[in-house]
């Protein structure tokens, strides 16, 4: 069974400091990995996704995820947070096959103060 | 293009009372979902079809309902609610052809049943 684990429910950090949000994947087969964000009253909104080609994927809004296979991990970044940065992140999973699922963590918040 | 629509965008229900939620896509996908969200849990799939004409069930099903008549279509039925339905509702849709593709999210439907 597929999965993902985020750690951290709410996460806060100043405006222009560093923003790492965790993300940890089970998976029996190569995954695919996806980072949603949604704002508040929105649905979600593609960040990036990892899909076997490069282990470092560059997103929109200056984020970027780093896919370690060795750590199962998929860490969602961006050098210098900003305040419209601040909303709900959401860390997925899915793998090979036109009818696969795609399997969401529990979100992670993040807040950004002055 | 529209993208993914839904309606209604807030709903009240009393206990026992059945209604449809509306989603509908422009975008000529094959592959549609319908999600439910709820605070520290994520998103939850509920049904999904992979075409017209076929639909299967997700990780939270019970009391809901759904078909596939056409391409664009995809309703969600609860066919006498209970509280435990409350939340906000998310239909989606990506292309054919992998689970690697996007999924394109509406702007949800806050339902609340009393």
């Amino acid at each position: 069974a597929q999965s993902v684990t985020q750690l951290g429910s709410h996460v806060s950090v100043s405006e222009g400091a560093l923003v790492l949000l965790r993300c940890n994947y089970s998976s029996s087969v190569p995954p695919y990995l996806f980072w949603y964000v949604q704002y508040p009253n929105q649905g979600l909104q593609l960040l990036l996704k990892y899909t076997s080609a490069a282990t470092l994927v560059k997103g929109i809004n200056g984020f970027e995820a780093e896919f370690k296979k060795s750590e199962t991990s998929f860490h969602l970044t961006k050098p210098s947070a900003h305040m419209s940065d601040a909303a709900e992140y959401f860390c997925a999973v899915s793998y090979t096959g036109t009818a696969s699922k795609l399997t969401f963590g529990t979100g992670t918040r993040l807040q950004v103060t002055l | 293009n529209a993208g993914v629509t839904q309606t209604p965008k807030f709903q009240v229900l009393k206990t026992g009372q059945s209604m449809t939620l509306q989603c509908a896509q422009d975008m000529n996908h094959e592959y549609m979902s319908w999600y439910r969200q709820d605070p520290g849990m994520g998103l939850r799939l509920i049904h999904y079809s992979v075409g017209a004409g076929i639909t299967d069930q997700g990780e939270v099903p019970n009391g809901y309902n759904v078909s596939r008549s056409t391409t664009e279509d995809f309703p969600l039925r609860l066919l006498s609610a209970a509280p435990s339905q409350t939340s906000v509702y998310f239909c989606a849709s990506r292309e054919t052809g992998g689970s690697y593709n996007e999924q394109f999210f509406g702007p949800g439907t806050r339902l609340t049943v009393l």
